[in-house]
């Protein structure tokens, strides 16, 4: 079965914890992003990475950090720095970081923080 | 960075109506995609268009680049067409990332 896999669906963790949220996919894809959507609003751009071993901040990569030792896995951390973590996060993968392919995203994990 | 506005921001018809979903952004784009999320969250292509016309059975998309903006049409909709429905660019002139608008929230009643 060919996708992307985003676990878990609904997460759920207490103030000052970090977690960590799995994007993992066997598309062959080089590129991979973390976006994060909040109630009523468009998609935001965590952090992004175009090859192994390498990834650049989006727009509101505060609080976050990432990984990519993997072509296949591209892990987000929610740090106890991020001031309002609960929000849908949603990954993505891109066939190369290249203009002209399309995105195509996962099916999201719901974080809720208390 | 580039502005992606999408227009009507909310939108209600019945079942079998047409609607014409509006998207306007402010620089020259390398990528156009049209996502339909579903009420579990999850985006679903809908179009990769950054010119041209397309359609896929009742639902087709216009993009006119050289006056940055695309048009998604969907026609005779049904109660699944509801959502929110976004479009999202890449710059051409820059890094390879999708902006998002705001979307657009349809909601057909049977």
């Amino acid at each position: 079965d060919g996708g992307i896999t985003q676990s878990p669906k609904y997460l759920f963790r207490k103030e000052g914890q970090n977690v960590t949220l799995s994007c993992e996919q066997n598309l062959n894809h080089d590129a991979m992003y973390w976006y994060r959507q909040d109630p009523g609003q468009g998609l935001r751009l965590i952090y992004y990475s175009q090859i192994v071993n390498d990834f650049q901040k989006g727009d509101i990569a505060e609080g976050y950090s990432v990984s990519r030792e993997k072509k296949e896995s591209f892990p987000l951390t929610v740090t106890s720095a991020q001031k309002n973590p609960t929000a849908f996060y949603l990954c993505a993968t891109q066939r190369a970081g290249l203009a002209g392919y399309e995105q195509y995203f996962g099916p999201g994990t719901r974080l809720t923080v208390t | 960075g580039i502005q992606v506005e999408q227009s009507p921001p909310d939108l209600i018809l019945q079942e079998g109506a047409n609607s014409t979903l509006r998207c306007n952004f402010s620089d020259s784009v390398n990528n156009l995609q049209w996502f339909h999320q579903n009420p579990w969250g999850q985006l679903i292509n809908l179009f990769y268009i950054p010119s041209g016309t397309k359609q896929n059975g009742r639902l087709s998309a216009t993009t006119v680049a050289t006056e940055r903006y695309s048009l998604l049409y969907i026609s005779s909709s049904q109660t699944t067409d509801s959502g929110v429905y976004f479009c999202a660019v890449e710059r051409r002139q820059g890094a390879q990332k999708l902006v998002f608008g705001q979307g657009t929230r349809l909601t057909i009643n049977p």
